[in-house]
This record gives C-alpha cells, structure tokens and sequence, in this order.
C-alpha cells in the first residue's frame, strides 16, 4: 500500500490564482480530512469526509473548496489565492471501524506571493 | 475557551535518558488523547492512543500517562536515542463525533549523543 500521497509536493501561487490540492489513499478509509499546519500554530482542519459525497467544514474552511467523488480521493481547491494561505497542508485519513489513528499524507507545501 | 497546550520550548536531553513530554487541556472531556512523531518535512506519524479509562499505556520504550482530574498526558521516551529527535504532538478529539482532532503545537525533543 502506498498509504496517503499529496501532490504537488511544492507550489507557488501568485495571489488570486486557483489550484488543486490532491490527495489520494489506498487503504479503503472512509474518514479524510484536510489540515494546514502554520509554524508555531499546529494542525487545523479545513474540512472533512466521512464517505464519498459526504463533506463538511472544518474550523477554518473559508478560502478553500473540497470534493468527495470517491472512496479514494479528496481534492482541497483553492480559489482565488490570499497570502494568508501559505501554510503546508496535510491530507489524512482514518477507517472508521479501527484504531482511530490518523494516517497521513507527506504535505504540500504552499507558497502564495 | 478550548485549549490544548504543550510547551513550545524544545526538550534537550542526553542519549541514554528519559525524555518526558506534557500536553495539558482546557475544557475538553476527551474519550482518548493520541500521540504523534512529526520529523521536519513529513507528515505526523502515529504513536500511541490512551482511553479515559486507562491510566497508563506502554509501547516499547514509550510510555504514556492520562490524568483526566489534571487534564493532562504525559508522554515519556525511556533509554531516548538520537534518532528520537523529532517533533512530538498531542492530540484529543474536538467532540464526540467522527474523529476529528485538535491538535497540540508539538514540542520539539534533540536528544544528544
């Protein structure tokens, strides 16, 4: 299993511009979240999934979209880009019936200038 | 107000010791609080989850405490190595339903030879 994989690993955004996040996992979880991580600041959740179809907003959800189509994946949008959204983002998911740890993915980093 | 909080102040320890970590809480009745390694440029990684109801949880040469009266966990690391190095977070769920974390702002452990 590959376990939770983020592209792009890296990125710059110029301020206003949109981009996908993306966030894939192998391991048939049905919990998925999305978390930006500021130095000094923690984790924090932007939104979550609890199946495909199914999201909601996390404790700090504006600025960013999510979509739940499959099992598999759980793109994070960014429209129109703001420099306070530099931060690294974390994709993580849990099976629901297990352990309640939460596996996740190696971040991507972004830049907005 | 919700706070979870653990010392921002790096840990630094000779190899050999036991390094011991504190996450306090503030208005939260966690089921569970979990602990996770984050090393630089990786996402965090899983390392023990202990109920309310257990006082104290082992995993190799890792030990962690739960003292709901106090509202604090203690995370110890016995015979600590180099490779022990890392950035360590806390974290309980935000309420009861599908688990979704708040998490600590991590303390920081450089164990040296």
């Amino acid at each position: 299993n590959a376990g939770v994989t983020q592209t792009p690993k890296f990125r710059i955004l110029k301020i206003g511009q949109s981009m996908t996040l993306q966030c894939t996992q192998d391991m048939n979880h049905n919990y998925m979240y999305w978390y930006r991580q500021d130095p000094g600041m923690g984790l924090k959740l932007i939104y979550y999934s609890v199946g495909a179809g199914i999201t909601d907003k996390g404790e700090v959800p504006n600025g960013y979209n999510v979509s739940r189509s499959t099992t598999e994946d759980f793109p994070l949008r960014l429209e129109l880009a703001a420099p306070s959204q530099t931060s690294v983002y974390f994709c993580a998911s849990i099976y629901s019936g297990g352990s309640y740890e939460q596996y996740f993915g190696p971040g991507t980093r972004l830049t907005v200038t | 107000s919700q706070k979870i909080e653990q010392n921002s102040e790096a840990l630094n320890i000779q190899e050999g010791k036991t390094a011991t970590l504190t996450c306090n809480y503030t208005n939260y009745s966690p089921a569970y609080l979990q602990w996770y390694r984050q090393d630089p440029g990786r996402g965090p990684v899983f390392l023990l989850l202990i109920r309310e109801n257990e006082k104290e949880k082992r995993k190799e040469r890792l030990k962690v405490t739960f003292d709901t009266t106090l509202k604090q966990s203690l995370f110890h690391i016995t015979a600590s190595q180099p490779a022990d190095s890392a950035t360590y977070l806390c974290a309980l769920p935000r309420d009861t339903g599908f688990q979704k974390l708040v998490f600590g702002t991590g303390t920081r452990l450089l164990v040296s030879p």
